[in-house]
C-alpha cells in the first residue's frame, strides 16, 4: 500500500519560501509509472493543482503559480519537495502531496494527510 | 483553462435516498480526464471515480460515474451514513493543467 507524507514547517513568514517535503513508502518514485504532485486547499475553500515531477526530474507547473514554484525529487530518499517563494496570505492553505496516474486515465490516487501551512507574521 | 461547475452546492438528502451529483465544463473533456473525489472534514481526497465511470479499487458499487462532452454526473444509488462529505469532480485537458470543481456538499437533511 502506497503512503504519502508531507512535512515542513507550519508557520512561514510573509514574502519567505515555504518548504514541504513529502516522502513516499510502499512504492518507488523511481518506477516511472506515476508523476508525483502538489496540491493545495485553503481553508474552507476548494483544491488547487499545484505542479508534479517525474523521477526524472522533469515538471509541469500550474501557469498561475509558475514563477514562484519549483519542485524537486530525490529518488535516493523516494522524496519530493515543494519551494515556493514569496509568500503571502493568499498562500495559506492545507499543502497535499499526490500521485498522479496517466497511463490509461488521469487521476490522483494516493494522498497524504495534509499539512497546514499559515502564512503570518 | 477549463473550468468546472459543480450543482447543486449543497444537497441535502437522508440515508437510502438516491444523489445526484453534476459537474459541467466550459469546453469539452476527454471522458479519460474525469474524476471524482470524496472529501470528509480534516481528511485528503479520496479517489471514487476515474475515467467518467470507472470505480477505484475498494469504491463500494453504489457509487457511479457517467457524462461525457461537458456534462458528468456522479450518482450515488442508495446513500449511507459515511457518504455524507464533499465531492469534487476533476479534470485535464487542453490547457495542460488539471482543476477541480469547487464542490457540492452532501448533507444529511
Amino acid at each position: 500500500q502506497v503512503q504519502l507524507q508531507e512535512s515542513g514547517p507550519g508557520l512561514v513568514k510573509p514574502s519567505q519560501t515555504l518548504s514541504l517535503t513529502c516522502t513516499v513508502s510502499g512504492g518507488s518514485i523511481s518506477s516511472g509509472d506515476y508523476y508525483w504532485s502538489w496540491i493545495r486547499q485553503p481553508p474552507g475553500k476548494g483544491l488547487e493543482w499545484i505542479g508534479y515531477i517525474y523521477y526524472s526530474g522533469s515538471t509541469y507547473y500550474n501557469p498561475s503559480l509558475k514563477s514562484r514554484v519549483t519542485i524537486s525529487v530525490d529518488t535516493s530518499k523516494n522524496q519530493f519537495s515543494l519551494k515556493l517563494s514569496s509568500v503571502t496570505a493568499a498562500d495559506t492553505a492545507v499543502y497535499y502531496c499526490a500521485r498522479l496516474e496517466e497511463s490509461v486515465a488521469s487521476y490522483f490516487d494516493y494522498w497524504g494527510q495534509g499539512t497546514l501551512v499559515t502564512v503570518s507574521s | 483553462e477549463i473550468v468546472l461547475t459543480q450543482s447543486p452546492g449543497t444537497l441535502s438528502l437522508s440515508p437510502g435516498e438516491r444523489a445526484t451529483l453534476s459537474c459541467r465544463a466550459s469546453q469539452s473533456v476527454s471522458s479519460s480526464y474525469l474524476a471524482w473525489y470524496q472529501q470528509k472534514p480534516g481528511q485528503a481526497p479520496r479517489l471514487l471515480i476515474y475515467g467518467a465511470s470507472s470505480r477505484a479499487t475498494g469504491i463500494p458499487d453504489r457509487f457511479s460515474g457517467s457524462g461525457s462532452g461537458t456534462d458528468f454526473t456522479l450518482t450515488i444509488s442508495r446513500l449511507e451514513p459515511e457518504d455524507f462529505a464533499v465531492y469534487y469532480c476533476q479534470q485535464y485537458g487542453s490547457s495542460l493543467v488539471y482543476t477541480f470543481g469547487q464542490g457540492t456538499k452532501l448533507e444529511i437533511k
